[in-house]
């Protein structure tokens, strides 16, 4: 079974341009999560969807950051104009909610260099 | 408060060896569920064993066991007979359960592990 895609999975971007990060969740799977990750800040959650909804994004860093997800099998996390301090692994992440097990299960990551 | 502590920044150990990494916990909450991740230098977040609060059982899987002590809300995690493919980081996760706070995940901020041949 395919796991968690992401694209791309490297990204070498200018500083003011756009950057656009996609994700594909587990087949079936209905818990989508966008985590950001550096050696400073640790793993931070940025936003979560449920069933497409988004849940809480209290940990979006500012207006410049922004997430959709139009169906059950596409997700994608947009910085726009992007700056040199978002430089970061993005991870997605997702999950089956309402499963007493439920365990999330990550992709492998977007290495994001904003020069 | 922290929900997921892990107060040991790097650890050692020699091959073939135990090790015990640490985590402790904090929620009101009496559903939840406890987990590590793997992280090697290639980057790569792997899922390695789960603990629900219900569950009477220590959870084992393969070489990992999870030490879990509910009383003193700590989920170490034990590695037996350490291989030199084990050293990476270690992220400790709590899911709570009930509807009312959501199914985020909360990690802490990571062990390294390094095994020594």
């Amino acid at each position: 079974d395919a796991g968690v895609i992401q694209s791309p999975r490297h990204e070498v971007t200018e500083m003011g341009q756009e950057v656009t990060l996609r994700c594909k969740p587990i087949s079936g799977h209905n818990s989508l999560f966008w985590y950001r990750q550096t050696m400073m800040r640790g793993l931070e959650l940025l936003i979560y969807f449920n069933n497409n909804v988004p849940i809480d994004d209290s940990g979006m860093p500012e207006d410049r950051f922004s997430a959709k997800m139009p169906n059950a099998s596409f997700s994608t996390l947009k910085i726009q104009p992007s700056e040199p301090r978002d430089s970061a692994v993005y991870f997605c992440a997702s999950s089956l909610r309402g499963n007493f097990y439920e365990t999330q299960y990550f992709g492998p990551g977007t290495r994001l260099l904003v020069l | 408060a922290q929900k997921i502590t892990q107060t040991q920044p790097g650890m050692f150990v020699q091959e073939k060896e135990a090790v015990t990494l640490d985590c402790t916990y904090d929620t009101s909450d009496p559903s939840y569920g406890l987990f590590w991740y793997k992280q090697p230098s290639s980057g790569e977040m792997i899922f390695l064993i789960y603990q629900g609060s219900y569950d009477q059982q220590n959870a084992t899987e393969g070489r990992y066991s999870l030490n879990f002590q509910k009383a003193r809300k700590s989920a170490n995690l034990v590695i037996s007979a350490s291989q030199l493919g084990d050293s990476a980081m270690y992220f400790c996760a709590m899911r709570e359960g009930s509807a009312d706070t959501g199914n985020q995940f909360y990690f802490g901020t990571g062990t390294s592990l390094t095994v020594i041949p």
